[in-house]
Formats: structure tokens, C-alpha cells, sequence
């Protein structure tokens, strides 16, 4: 079973520029979910959505992030313009329905460099 | 205001001898747990999880242990393995069946030498 592709593996900007990262999860998996992990700290969930529509999106900060999931398969999430404190490794995991008693598959990530 | 806190940075242990890893929380409506494990340049993977109706759940050499009344949570490795040095999320869930409002904790980085 494959699991949950991400690209880039690394991405380095300049403050005020775009950028955006691309999450395909597990096949048949309903929910996906995107996390942002500062170093020393632990994963905080920015949006969660089942299928194609979200769920909580209470943490994202909307002025300069997005995300979607077209088609209720593979997401994006994208920042513009991204600040120094983005700086962070973005995690994306999906979940078969998304229930409290079911584990969350993970990425790798993909680590941001805001300079 | 961390609601699931692990006091813990790092933690050293001789291969062969019990890890244990310990995470405090202070959401009382939080009723599931769960521990990941970190590898470096990888996501998290899950480890074991329990339910609040319990306190205690095993799963080969991790044994997760719940104390409801002190809002503490421990994972106890036997034995040791240098495999198992990585770094240990604590994360908790507050119930609506939703289990994507997951908080982490800071993580505890495990050595475990030869």
C-alpha cells in the first residue's frame, strides 16, 4: 500500500514570496489533514477536510493561507505572501473516515526555509 | 497555553533496560491518546493508542498506562531497542469523533545506546 506522497521535499523563499506544497494521501483515505511543525515543537493541525469539503480550518490563518482538495482526492496548500515565522516542515496525513479511535498516516513533510 | 506537555526534552537509555516517556495533560475533556514516533526527515508514525475507559493498553514492547485522576500518561518500552531512538509525540483527542483535532505535544527525543 502506498502512503502519503508529498512534494517538494524542501522549499526555500524569500519572505513575501509564494509557495505551495502538494499532498496525495492514501488511496480510499476520506480524510486529510494538513499540519504545520515548527522546529522543537509539535505538529499543530492547520485544516482538516473529508472528501472534498472542510472540516476545521479554525487554525489556518486565512489572510495568507489556502487550501483545497479538488475532487476530494490530492490537496494543495498554498501561502502567499509566506513570512519568516512559516518557516516550518508541512505535514500532510490522511485517515480512512476520520473517527477519534483511527491513526493518521503521515508524509514526510515538506521543510520550508523563509529567509 | 499547552494543553498536552511533555516536560522531558531528551531521555537516554541503555539498550536492554525500560524507556519511559511521560506526558501530562490539562484538557479534562480530552478521552483519547495516542503516542507517534519521529524519525528524522519523516512524518510520524503511529504507535499505540488508549481510550479514557482505560488505563492501560499493551501492544508487544509499548505498554501506554492512563491516570485519569493526575491527567497523566506514560509509555514504557521493555527493553529497549537502538531502533526505538527517535523522537516521541504524546497527542491527545477531545471526542466529536473527530480525531483530526489532535494536540501534540513538544516531543521527547529517545536515545538508546548499545
Amino acid at each position: 500500500e502506498a502512503g502519503v506522497a508529498q512534494s517538494p521535499r524542501y522549499k526555500i523563499i524569500e519572505k513575501r514570496q509564494s509557495v505551495a506544497f502538494w499532498c496525495n494521501p492514501i488511496s480510499g483515505h476520506a480524510t486529510l489533514y494538513w499540519y504545520q511543525q515548527i522546529l522543537g515543537q509539535g505538529p499543530k493541525l492547520l485544516i482538516q477536510f473529508q472528501n472534498n469539503g472542510v472540516v476545521d480550518d479554525s487554525q489556518l490563518p486565512k489572510d495568507r493561507f489556502s487550501a483545497e482538495r479538488l475532487k476530494g482526492v490530492d490537496s494543495t496548500l498554498k501561502i502567499q505572501p509566506a513570512k519568516l515565522e512559516d518557516s516550518a516542515v508541512y505535514l500532510c496525513a490522511s485517515s480512512k473516515t476520520g473517527t477519534e479511535d483511527e491513526k493518521l498516516f503521515f508524509g514526510s513533510g515538506t521543510q520550508l526555509s523563509v529567509l | 497555553d499547552q494543553q498536552v506537555k511533555q516536560n522531558s526534552p531528551s531521555l537516554s537509555v541503555q539498550e536492554g533496560r525500560i524507556s519511559i516517556l511521560n506526558c501530562d495533560y490539562t484538557n479534562s475533556m480530552f478521552d483519547y491518546f495516542l503516542w507517534y514516533k519521529k524519525y528524522p526527515a519523516e512524518g510520524p508514525t503511529f504507535l499505540i493508542s488508549i481510550s479514557s475507559i482505560k488505563d492501560k493498553n499493551e501492544d508487544g514492547r509499548f505498554t501506554v498506562f492512563l491516570n485519569k485522576s493526575a491527567k497523566h500518561l506514560s509509555l514504557h518500552i521493555v527493553p529497549s531497542q537502538p531502533g526505538d531512538s527517535a523522537v516521541y509525540f504524546c497527542a491527545a483527542a477531545a471526542g466529536g469523533g473527530s480525531q483530526g483535532n489532535l494536540i501534540f505535544g513538544k516531543g521527547t527525543k529517545l536515545s538508546v545506546k548499545p
